[in-house]
């Protein structure tokens, strides 16, 4: 089965500083769809970017970027010149294919030190 | 647009007894799912659906029962309410044909209280 880890339950950043979140995931299979969601105080759900496995390019959406190491089944968000509107629960999640379930990682708990 | 409507947002229980979690999405998504999220542990996937007349099984689907009548809803059922079932619920829904992103899209999400 599938699982999504993130080992670092809680993440602090100072205002404008840049921080990374891990992300490590066990699949057996080659084509596959990863996410990282932000989760605010509000407890919206919100996606903050994605990335296509069979896509080599790095994903990036303003300041958010991710490494993505296929090999190493691993997804890390990295947040530039970090906001404190950014302070959120930061949640990765796995997807196999469009018609297949989507499993997430415990979350990461990030804090913006103004 | 509504998007992804859940109601109700608060409920309290007391053991034993039974209610349902209702979902409803107007953006014709094949996909709709059910999580919960308890601190520490994540979203964990209750059960989901891929179409009208079609549910699967999640991580933590003891306990709760689904039907996927419409393309529309997907109401999560609670049997026999237990203290372990307090925790927050969401429900989820996604596009899955040509065009897909695999964006989810949630509802506010509804608090449970299992006494």
């Amino acid at each position: 089965a599938q699982t999504v880890t993130q080992s670092q339950p809680e993440m602090s950043v100072q205002e404008a500083e840049t921080v990374t979140l891990s992300c490590t995931y066990d699949t057996s299979e080659s084509d596959y769809y990863l996410f990282w969601y932000k989760q605010p105080p509000s407890r919206q759900m919100i996606l903050v970017i994605r990335q296509e496995a069979y896509k080599q390019q790095n994903a990036t959406e303003n300041r958010f970027s991710v490494n993505f190491q296929k090999a190493a089944k691993s997804f890390s968000l990295k947040i530039s010149d970090s906001q404190l509107g950014d302070a959120a629960m930061y949640f990765c999640a796995y997807k196999k294919t469009s018609y297949d379930k989507v499993i997430f990682g415990p979350g990461t708990s990030l804090s913006v030190i103004p | 647009n509504a998007g992804v409507t859940q109601t109700p947002k608060f409920q309290v229980l007391k053991t034993g007894q039974s209610m349902t979690l209702q979902c409803a999405q107007d953006m014709n998504h094949e996909y709709m799912s059910w999580y919960r999220q308890d601190p520490g542990m994540g979203l964990r996937l209750i059960h989901y659906s891929v179409g009208a007349g079609i549910t699967d099984q999640g991580e933590v689907p003891n306990g709760y029962n689904v039907s996927r009548s419409t393309t529309e809803d997907f109401p999560l059922r609670l049997l026999s309410a237990a203290p372990s079932q307090t925790s927050v619920y969401f429900c989820a829904s996604s596009y899955s044909g040509q065009g897909y992103t695999g964006e989810l899209f949630f509802g506010e999400g509804s608090r449970l209280t299992v006494l």
